[in-house]
Formats: C-alpha cells, sequence, structure tokens
C-alpha cells in the first residue's frame, strides 16, 4: 500500500515563527502536492512538484515556499506563519494521469 | 472563471437506497474526473477516475458517469450503508497544468456530505 506520512498530526506556532511541514511518501510517485482545507473553502492547491528540485505554484502559493530535495520527501515552508494560515493542511503523491494518496493531515494552528 | 459545484447541503439518503451526488464544472475540459471520500479529520482516499472518453466506470457498489457535452459527473452508490456517510470530493485535472507540461494539478470542489441513516 502507498503510504504518505506527515510529520506532525497537530502544531501550535506563534505569529512570525517560520515553521516547517514535512511529508514523506514510499511509492517513488514524481508528482507531490501541499493542500490546505477550510471549512467552506475546500482544498485549495498551494504547491506542487513533478520531479527533484522542480516545483509549481498552485492557487494559493503567496506566504508559503516549498522544497523538494529528494524524490520520497516534500516540505512546506511558512516564512512568517499568520493567524490566516491556521488550517489543515494535506499532502498527497502521485504517478502521472493517476489518483492521488493524500498523508493523513496536519492540524496547524497560528496564535 | 474556472468553477465546480456539488452540492452544498447534507445529502440523507435512506440504508439501502441509491444515493446519487452531483458534480458540475464549467470553464473546464478535464482529461479526467476524481472522485474521492473524506472522512473527518482524516486526508481523502481515491474512489474512481474516469477519463473523458468513458461514459460510465464502475467499482463494487460505486459507479461514476461523466458527461463532458454536459460537464457534469454523477457518482452513484447502490444499496446504501450508515458506513458509506462520509464527505464527498469531486476533482478535476487541469489539462497541461500550470506548467504547461501535463502536470497533474487537481482542483477540488468544495464536497457533499452524505448521511446514511438507518
Amino acid at each position: 500500500d502507498v503510504k504518505v506520512t506527515q510529520s506532525s498530526r497537530y502544531l501550535v506556532k506563534r505569529t512570525g515563527e517560520k515553521v516547517f511541514l514535512e511529508c514523506v511518501q514510499d511509492m517513488d510517485h514524481e508528482n507531490m502536492f501541499w493542500y490546505r482545507q477550510d471549512p467552506g473553502l475546500g482544498l485549495r492547491l498551494i504547491y506542487f512538484s513533478y520531479d527533484v528540485k522542480m516545483k509549481e505554484k498552485g492557487d494559493i502559493p503567496e506566504g508559503y515556499s516549498v522544497s523538494r530535495e529528494k524524490k520520497e520527501r516534500f516540505s512546506l515552508i511558512l516564512e512568517s506563519a499568520s493567524t490566516n494560515q491556521t488550517s489543515m493542511y494535506l499532502c498527497a503523491s502521485s504517478l502521472w494521469g493517476t489518483e492521488q494518496y493524500f498523508g493523513p493531515g496536519t492540524r496547524l494552528t497560528v496564535t | 472563471s474556472q468553477k465546480i459545484e456539488q452540492n452544498s447541503e447534507a445529502l440523507n439518503i435512506q440504508e439501502g437506497k441509491t444515493a446519487t451526488l452531483t458534480c458540475n464544472y464549467t470553464n473546464y475540459s478535464p482529461a479526467y474526473l476524481q472522485w474521492y471520500r473524506q472522512d473527518p479529520g482524516r486526508g481523502p482516499v481515491f474512489l474512481l477516475l474516469i477519463r473523458e472518453n468513458e461514459k460510465e466506470k464502475r467499482k463494487e457498489r460505486l459507479k461514476v458517469t461523466f458527461d463532458t457535452t454536459l460537464k457534469q459527473s454523477l457518482f452513484h452508490i447502490t444499496a446504501s450503508q450508515p458506513a458509506d456517510s462520509a464527505t464527498y470530493l469531486c476533482a478535476l485535472d487541469i489539462l497541461g497544468g500550470y506548467s504547461g507540461g501535463g502536470a497533474d494539478g487537481l482542483t477540488f470542489g468544495k464536497g457533499t456530505h452524505l448521511i446514511i441513516q438507518p
């Protein structure tokens, strides 16, 4: 079975802190994705990557950056966390043209 | 602008009946459409993928149809059970992706909350 793991299930950070969310997949997938999910807004794509060191902006990249140094690992970085970045963050991976496999999510609260 | 619409209100269905969920979209020409199930506090789980040249796809009690003329997909759960209660999301690929290289960015609908009552 494909497994996508995220570094934390729950995280509480202060405004202005730098936050790292880590995601690891074990199925050699080319594509990896970061989404955030908010009530009433659904899942929104922040960034994705289709190869090591490659990244593409999604719908809402502002305030975020990403890093993919190894194929299995995709990190989301909040350079200076703000309260409007309180959300559920979901990582996913996939092969080309196929379904996405999601991690369990990280619920981030910024106070 | 691009838009995906799913029933925003909860759908209540009696156990044993067929549940039908709708996904409508505008301004897309997706190469495929996917359906996911999401339980509270968990990540979405893939259910079915249907391509633009397919009219219907089945998997056990699940059936998906895809009408590219109507820009609509219907998702059916037959012989529904209380364990089918969840939020169901439809998602479209954006052909050509953000990079133009066919990358697989998906856009999700907001989901329909399905409740199967015993």
